[in-house]
């Protein structure tokens, strides 16, 4: 079965630092997403992705967020100075097709601990 | 805003019983998911529901959708300890020609932290 497939699964960076999360989404998907999960916490949207721009981004997605499809296959979410309350698992998910309803499926996550 | 609520939050229960969790939203959609997560891992898709009075069931977990009400019940039955974990519902706004295609995110409820107890 096709993966969303993420990496690192674990970072630890010190507050200030930049950090890149990367993602591959399936292969045939459209549209792509993070989210971010504060430990013992519910799963909050950040931003999507289509067309090679952002569609939807949320409170959370300041101008300290940025992604970016650099190539055909990564999607990659950077944090330009990380402050302790970025700690989280953050999950990157895609979906295929125009229309929603077609389920999201969501990588393993990568933890990032900002120390 | 669309605003995701679950209840219960926390949930223990012993083997062999029933119960539902119950998951109600604040803006009409029609598309709702089920998530379920262990401790650590990702979430893993258990049902879609993309119609109103839709029912979905894949073994002991059943998923129903009443769009009317906004509400979405995860019903369990004669529970084991495999199915101990947390279980997010998850809302999207329907598509809209008008958006343009843009895709919208997720709305999580806080999820109903559920052990089943031998």
């Amino acid at each position: 079965e096709p993966e969303v497939t993420q990496t690192p699964s674990h970072q630890v960076t010190q507050m200030g630092q930049e950090v890149i999360l990367r993602c591959v989404p399936i292969s045939n998907h459209l549209y792509f997403y993070w989210y971010r999960q504060i430990l013992g916490q519910k799963v909050e949207f950040l931003v999507s992705f289509y067309n090679n721009e952002i569609s939807e981004k949320s409170e959370i997605f300041d101008d300290q967020f940025s992604v970016e499809r650099p190539d055909g296959s990564n999607f990659t979410l950077k944090i330009r100075s990380t402050k302790l309350e970025d700690s989280a698992m953050y999950f990157c998910a895609s979906s295929e097709g125009k229309y929603r309803g077609y389920g999201y499926t969501f990588g393993s996550g990568t933890r990032l601990t900002v120390v | 805003e669309l605003k995701v609520e679950q209840n219960p939050l926390f949930l223990s229960m012993q083997e062999g019983k029933n119960y539902t969790i119950y998951c109600n939203y604040s803006t009409t959609s029609d598309r709702l998911y089920w998530y379920r997560q262990d401790p650590g891992k990702s979430l893993e898709s258990l049902f879609v529901l993309l119609s109103n009075g839709a029912v979905k069931q894949e073994g002991r977990l059943m998923a129903s959708l009443d769009t009317k009400a906004r509400l979405s019940t995860l019903h369990i039955t004669a529970a084991v300890h495999d199915l101990s974990a947390t279980y997010f519902c998850a809302v999207d706004i329907p598509y809209s020609i008008d958006s343009g295609g843009g895709a919208d995110g997720l709305t999580f409820g806080k999820g109903t932290h559920l052990i089943i107890q031998p």
